[in-house]
């Protein structure tokens, strides 16, 4: 079945460091959405991407949607300690579809 | 402005008792959607319901899991019968209208003695 596969799966990183991680997909995704987890919480989503080529912004945070439409990149700039958490990709499953596929997440922490 | 409410935020329970989970969705929002995260691993789609409609459950158990989202009211999980294998966080989203994007609960941890 389809799977979002993101790396790096953990980093430690110093504060006022950049941060990218991306997520790949076996198979094409017509829409991308980066959500923050932080322990204890639900999801809360940060970018959407709908488009191949897209490239759109939130604050300190930018996010791709990749040409070939199976990755898609996050980028974090001047991390701080409450950027601490994890990064999960998701998409639906199929064209026109509300099941949600989530990546394997990427765990972050900033050392201050 | 409140967002999507789930209750409890944890629940313990015993083997072969029952759990009940519990999700208003954000207001404005008629379709909602449970999904299940083991430790370590991302978010798996349950099931997908809209007002007095249940439109997919194909990530749910066959059995022992039920889910209903009557027309007044939170929607609600049902794990009958709970084992070992079902301790979990399980979150629920909502969203507006059909392929619209879902806004995620705090979730609630359940843990089964």
């Amino acid at each position: 079945g389809q799977q979002l596969n993101q790396s790096p799966q953990s980093m430690f990183i110093q504060e006022g460091e950049d941060v990218s991680m991306n997520c790949t997909s076996s198979s094409i995704f017509n829409t991308w959405l980066w959500y923050k987890q932080e322990p204890g919480e639900g999801p809360v989503l940060l970018i959407a991407l709908y488009k191949a080529g897209e490239l759109t912004s939130n604050g300190r945070l930018t996010a791709q949607f990749g040409i070939t439409r199976k990755d898609s990149f996050l980028n974090i700039s001047a991390s701080i300690p409450s950027d601490v958490g994890i990064y999960f990709c998701a998409g639906p499953k199929d064209s026109g579809t509300y099941k949600y596929i989530f990546g394997t997440g990427t765990r972050l922490k900033v050392l201050a | 402005n409140a967002g999507v409410m789930q209750n409890p935020r944890h629940l313990v329970r015993r083997r072969g008792q029952e759990a009940r989970l519990r999700c208003s969705p954000m207001k404005g929002h008629s379709h909602v959607y449970w999904y299940r995260q083991l430790p370590e691993e991302g978010l798996k789609f349950m099931v997908y319901l809209q007002k007095e409609n249940i439109i997919d459950e194909s990530g749910m158990p066959k059995e022992r899991f039920s889910a209903e989202f009557p027309k007044e009211g939170p929607s609600i999980l049902r794990i009958q019968q709970v084992v070992r294998g079902d301790s979990a966080a399980y979150f629920c989203a909502s969203s507006p209208g059909y392929q619209e994007t879902q806004y995620f609960g705090p979730g609630t941890r359940l843990l089964v003695l």
